[in-house]
């Protein structure tokens, strides 16, 4: 089955510097991937659509400033946080859309930010 | 701006059915449902989807009223692997354009021995 890559799987960073975060698809091309957010106890939180070759389209709220997303080629998307503080600290999934329709998620990363 | 209705947490049996219930009330004619399932710091993981036929996987099966209003979702012998929260999704928008997985609260299953 489809299979979706993310790396690394848990980061801690300092105050103010930038963490990226990668999200593979493995064995198929991914032309959509999308990028959640959970914090504790909660549901996930899509927080954008990652197009190959166009801009991320961002959910109400989410400050696209902050939340850097590109997505280069058809296997790879990429979200930096920039300028971490700690309420940015959450557990970030990442999800691609096959050719089929099907929706794979990572298994995410969780960031730290001291 | 879930479309959907769970309850927030059920019990079951270790070896029985569990049936979790979902209304989307609001659901339109070509928008799909999913269930993904969450095991705890993991990435949730694909069950089954539909449109308005029942469908059956090796995990699970699906269960779409007439009126496409509610679906259950059966796991016809739970095991305490099982234990997760179960999430039933009405995807917003066709799969050929980029479909978005907006999820809602979920329902967390808990399988008791």
């Amino acid at each position: 089955g489809a299979v979706v890559s993310q790396h690394p799987s848990w980061v801690i960073c300092k105050s103010g510097t930038s963490v990226k975060i990668e999200c593979r698809s493995l064995d198929f091309q991914a032309t959509t991937m999308f990028w959640y957010r959970q914090f504790p106890k909660q549901s996930l939180m899509l927080m954008a659509t990652s197009n190959e070759g166009s801009k991320a389209t961002y959910e109400q709220g989410v400050e696209k400033d902050k939340f850097l997303i590109n997505h280069a080629s058809l296997t790879l998307s990429t979200l930096t946080v920039t300028s971490a503080h700690p309420e940015d600290s959450s557990f970030y999934i990442c999800s691609a859309m096959d050719r089929l329709g099907g929706y794979t998620f990572g298994s995410g990363t969780r960031l730290t930010v001291v | 701006d879930a479309k959907t209705t769970q309850p927030t947490s059920m019990d079951c049996a270790e070896g029985r059915a569990a049936n979790l219930p979902c209304n989307h009330s609001t659901i339109s004619g070509n928008e799909y449902v999913y269930w993904y399932r969450q095991i705890h710091s993991q990435g949730p993981q694909y069950i089954i989807h539909g449109l308005k036929n029942n469908e059956t996987n090796e995990m699970a099966s699906l269960i779409i009223t007439e009126d496409r209003k509610s679906s259950t979702l059966i796991l016809p012998h739970a095991t305490l692997r099982d234990t997760a929260v179960y999430y039933c999704i009405v995807r917003v928008g066709p799969g050929n354009q980029g479909g978005k997985l907006i999820f809602g609260q979920g329902t967390e299953l808990s399988v008791k021995p």
